[in-house]
């Protein structure tokens, strides 16, 4: 069975402009989370998204935005960008049991110059 | 406010010795917690988890040990290997596994095997 896949892997932005990431769950996966990853701050919960609907967000402003597909598939979108954005962003997916345990995409790393 | 602390950021310890990761928590609404491990360029993986109706959870080296009235849960590796250099993340979670409110994340441990 195929893990999370995160696009693209890698990229490099200046400040102001906009940044899509991609994120496919694992096949039956229905949810799907992203987390920020940056050195001073560990990982902190961005959002998650089940059926297409966002079941929950975390303390992140209105500039980190995203969205699921019927497919699962899910991008996450950060408008206006500014230098702390720079971090790496991770997807995770999860079946809908409830033992919570998440599956970890390899992350896109997001360089705002 | 940091609700799950992991307060050494770092730890080194000997190839073949016990390697113990500590992490404690301020909400008492968490009722499962997990262990991730994570290697440079790689996204976290699963290690090992414990719900809050139980005080211990075995998975062949790794032992997750939780005590409530403390706040309190720890990782025990034994024994520790080379391949366990890594970054170690603790979680937790409200509200039956991942629950809808996302998982809230330590800082992160970075245990250093020596050989």
């Amino acid at each position: 069975k195929a893990g999370v896949t995160q696009t693209p892997r890698y990229l490099i932005k200046t400040r102001g402009q906009q940044v899509t990431l991609s994120c496919s769950p694992i096949s039956g996966h229905r949810s799907v989370s992203w987390y920020q990853q940056t050195p001073g701050q560990g990982l902190q919960f961005l959002f998650e998204y089940f059926s297409e609907t966002q079941r929950n967000k975390g303390n992140f402003p209105g500039r980190f935005s995203g969205r699921q597909f019927s497919n699962s598939r899910s991008e996450m979108n950060v408008s206006t960008l500014e230098l702390g954005d720079s971090a790496l962003y991770l997807c995770a997916s999860r079946d809908s049991g409830p033992t919570g345990e998440l599956f970890f995409g390899e992350g896109s790393r997001l360089t705002v110059l | 406010d940091q609700q799950v602390k992991q307060n050494s950021p770092s730890l080194s310890v000997q190839e073949g010795r016990i390697s113990i990761l500590n992490c404690d928590y301020t909400n008492s609404m968490f009722d499962y917690f997990l262990w991730y491990k994570k290697y440079p360029a790689e996204g976290p993986t699963f290690l090992i988890s414990i719900s809050s109706i139980k005080d211990k959870n075995e998975d062949g080296r790794f032992t997750v040990f939780l005590n409530k009235s403390a706040k309190h849960l720890s990782l025990h590796i034994v024994p520790s290997q080379p391949g366990d250099s890594a970054v170690y993340f603790c979680a937790a979670s409200a509200g039956s596994g991942g629950g809808a409110d996302g998982l809230t994340f330590g800082k992160g441990t970075h245990l250093i095997i020596q050989p």
